[in-house]
């Protein structure tokens, strides 16, 4: 069981450059989630995914794009990126509310620098 | 939204010690999560706590839902339990995790 995986670990972009975070988990669970982690701080929500076929606004979704492309899979697409997204970006996963525990699990992160 | 509030934000101990991290919240929860982030920064999974209490080895979490707040205990410490320990709560009305700030803990050797 790996559990939450992410790639890539790191990634430097250029101002305006676009790239696609990738997420998997292999726990069988419906919901899934995009943070971010700024320094200093804790984890903001940008969006998330309650069940297979939605996906639904966080606290910081500009500039974001998500697709949940299975129940596997969940990806985080940024289309023009500025410097005011480096960050360390965490997916997580859960059971849906209401079936069992609501427990999050993490995965690694990706730590992604806009030059 | 639900605030989340963690103290102290920073707490340096020598290895032995005990000691107790806080965290009020501001509504309703249905969940409560405590994580440890080492210093890899990978979120570790402590404790799965909407209410009542749970221990794991040296750690302890308590949640009074009613009054709302968490603790966590942390026994004899140890250098490797340095890092940050985040709370995070989820509202009755979703499953979405607000976090709150952190505690830095530094254990000394």
């Amino acid at each position: 069981n790996a559990g939450v995986t992410q790639t890539p670990k790191f990634q430097v972009l250029k101002t305006g450059q676009s790239m696609t975070l990738q997420c998997a988990q292999d726990m069988n669970h419906n919901s899934m989630y995009w943070y971010r982690q700024d320094p200093g701080m804790g984890l903001r929500l940008i969006y998330y995914s309650a069940s297979e076929g939605t996906t639904d606004k966080g606290e910081v979704p500009n500039g974001y794009n998500v697709s949940r492309l299975n129940k596997r899979e969940f990806s985080l697409r940024l289309e023009s990126a500025a410097p005011s997204q480096t960050s360390v970006y965490f997916c997580a996963s859960s059971e849906a509310p209401g079936q069992g525990t609501n427990e999050q699990f993490f995965g690694p992160g990706t730590r992604l620098t806009v030059l | 939204g639900i605030q989340v509030e963690q103290s102290p934000p920073d707490l340096i101990l020598q290895e032995g010690a005990n000691s107790t991290l806080r965290c009020n919240f501001s509504d309703s929860v249905n969940n409560l999560q405590w994580f440890h982030q080492n210093p890899w920064g990978q979120l570790i999974n402590l404790f799965y706590i909407p209410s009542g209490t749970k221990q794991n080895g040296r750690l302890s979490a308590t949640t009074v839902a009613t009054e709302r707040y968490s603790l966590l205990y942390i026994s004899s410490s140890q250098t490797t339990d340095s890092g940050v320990y985040f709370c995070a709560v989820g509202e009755t009305s979703g499953s979405r995790l607000t976090f709150g700030e952190g505690t830095q803990l530094t254990v000394n050797p």
